[in-house]
């Protein structure tokens, strides 16, 4: 079974700037999620989707958005990019069934994002 | 809000050494608990989970980890560490029917052969 990807992994864009990145979750999988990795703050959660809606999120500006398609295939966007968004941005995908609260993610290698 | 603190940010030891990160969550519910792993360059990884039953909890590559709901601890552990366990280690919990689990900060361990 192939696994979590990610695309692009690496780019480079400059404050105002807004950019959009692509995670395609394991077959079967429904849910998405992203996350944003630095290192002073760790993994920090952005939001979920799943079956094409959002279904939680975190605490993040609006200039932080995403979408899932019907493929669940999921993109995340930000606009007018600061320095601070420079991060590893994590995709994350589980079968999202409910009950139980227990989905266990299986992580994508990330996209790095540097803002200049 | 749940919460979640890894007291060690950064932790160096020698092979052969006994490992102990401490991880402590801030929920009162039932909750699920998990250690992730992030070796060099490498995807995120589940180390072990807990969700129900014995609460000393055994993952891959001789890790463990014992949870203590007195304590809100799950503490991850290993007898003796080898060079290739240097890593960045992420505790995470989820509870009270959320189904995203909130991530410590993570521990930076590196050990030298």
């Amino acid at each position: 079974k192939a696994g979590v990807t990610q695309t692009p992994r690496y780019l480079i864009k400059t404050r105002g700037q807004q950019v959009t990145l692509s995670c395609s979750p394991i077959s079967g999988h429904r849910s998405v999620s992203w996350y944003q990795q630095t290192p002073g703050q760790g993994l920090q959660f952005l939001f979920e989707y799943f079956s094409e809606t959002q279904r939680n999120k975190g605490n993040f500006p609006g200039r932080f958005s995403g979408r899932q398609f019907s493929n669940s295939r999921s993109e995340m966007n930000v606009s007018t990019l600061e320095l601070g968004d420079s991060a590893l941005y994590l995709c994350a995908s589980s079968s999202g069934l409910a009950g139980g609260g227990y989905n266990e993610q299986f992580f994508g290698p990330g996209t790095r994002l540097t803002v200049l | 809000a749940q919460s979640v603190s890894q007291h060690n940010h950064h932790v160096i030891l020698s092979e052969a050494a006994s490992l102990e990160l401490g991880c402590n969550y801030s929920y009162g519910g039932t909750v699920n608990l998990f250690w992730y792993v992030q070796y060099p360059g490498q995807h995120l990884q589940l180390l072990l989970k807990y969700f129900s039953g014995d609460p000393l909890v055994k993952g891959i590559k001789g890790f463990e980890a014992e949870f203590i709901k007195s304590k809100f601890s799950f503490n991850l552990r290993k007898p003796s560490v080898q060079w290739s366990d240097t890593a960045e280690y992420f505790c995470a919990v989820n509870g009270g029917g959320s189904y995203i689990p909130t991530f410590g900060r993570g521990t930076s361990l590196i050990v030298h052969p």
